[in-house]
């Protein structure tokens, strides 16, 4: 079975610092890779996935991902934080193997705080 | 933005009433998801439809029920609230399977308390 490994529950950053949030996810084939942003008191929503192609993925408020095969990680940095970055990430995997096309498998997600 | 609506957002009710948990997507998505949220916890998937007429149940054991009478409405039903239902519950839709890279879109999340 595959899982996410978030490491950080929480992590503490001050305005313009880098952002970096790490997800490791154990799995036989390569999957699907998403991140997912939840702000408080709301549903969550993609900030970036990586499917095939290039391994630096670009997502929305400035947030990128790279995937290292090698390190079976997909960690997610930003280069200054913003305060509005303050919310919950979640990193999410999905089965490619083609066994459970429905199955996205979440980390349990690391709340980023944003001192000023 | 999202076009995908769930209420009530808070809801607190007594033990063995009954409730359901609305979801409407207009977005025209044929799959449609249910999703549990406790703190600290991955989000855990209870019922998925892939399309109208057809429910399943996810990965996580859960004692409600949905339907999928439309295509944008996929509403789920606890028949017997008890405390340990208590948790936020979350909507979701997709056009394409997550499996083969396709994006959710969330509603904003039910967050249920039973007393």
């Amino acid at each position: 079975a595959q899982s996410v490994t978030q490491l950080g529950s929480h992590v503490s950053v001050s305005e313009g610092a880098l952002v970096l949030l790490r997800c490791n996810y154990s799995s036989s084939v390569p999957p699907y890779l998403f991140w997912y942003v939840q702000y408080p008191n709301q549903g969550l929503q993609l900030l970036l996935k990586y499917t095939t192609g290039a391994t630096l993925v670009k997502g929305i408020n400035g947030f990128e991902a790279e995937f290292k095969k090698s390190e079976t990680s997909f960690h997610l940095t930003k280069p200054s934080a913003h305060m509005s970055d303050a919310a919950e990430y979640f990193c999410a995997v999905s089965d490619r193997s083609g066994g459970s096309n429905y199955k996205l498998t979440f980390g349990k997600g690391t709340l980023l705080t944003v001192n000023p | 933005e999202a076009d995908i609506y769930q209420t009530p957002r808070y809801l607190v009710i007594g033990t063995g009433k009954k409730i359901t948990l609305e979801c409407s997507q207009t977005m025209g998505h044929d799959k449609m998801y249910w999703y549990q949220q406790d703190p600290g916890m991955e989000l855990h998937l209870i019922h998925y439809s892939y399309g109208v007429n057809s429910t399943e149940k996810g990965d996580l054991s859960s004692e409600s029920t949905v339907s999928r009478i439309r295509t944008e409405h996929f509403p789920l039903t606890l028949e017997s609230a008890r405390p340990s239902h208590t948790s936020q519950y979350l909507c979701a839709s997709s056009e394409l399977w997550t499996g083969v890279g396709g994006e959710l879109f969330f509603g904003e999340g039910s967050r249920l308390t039973v007393l």
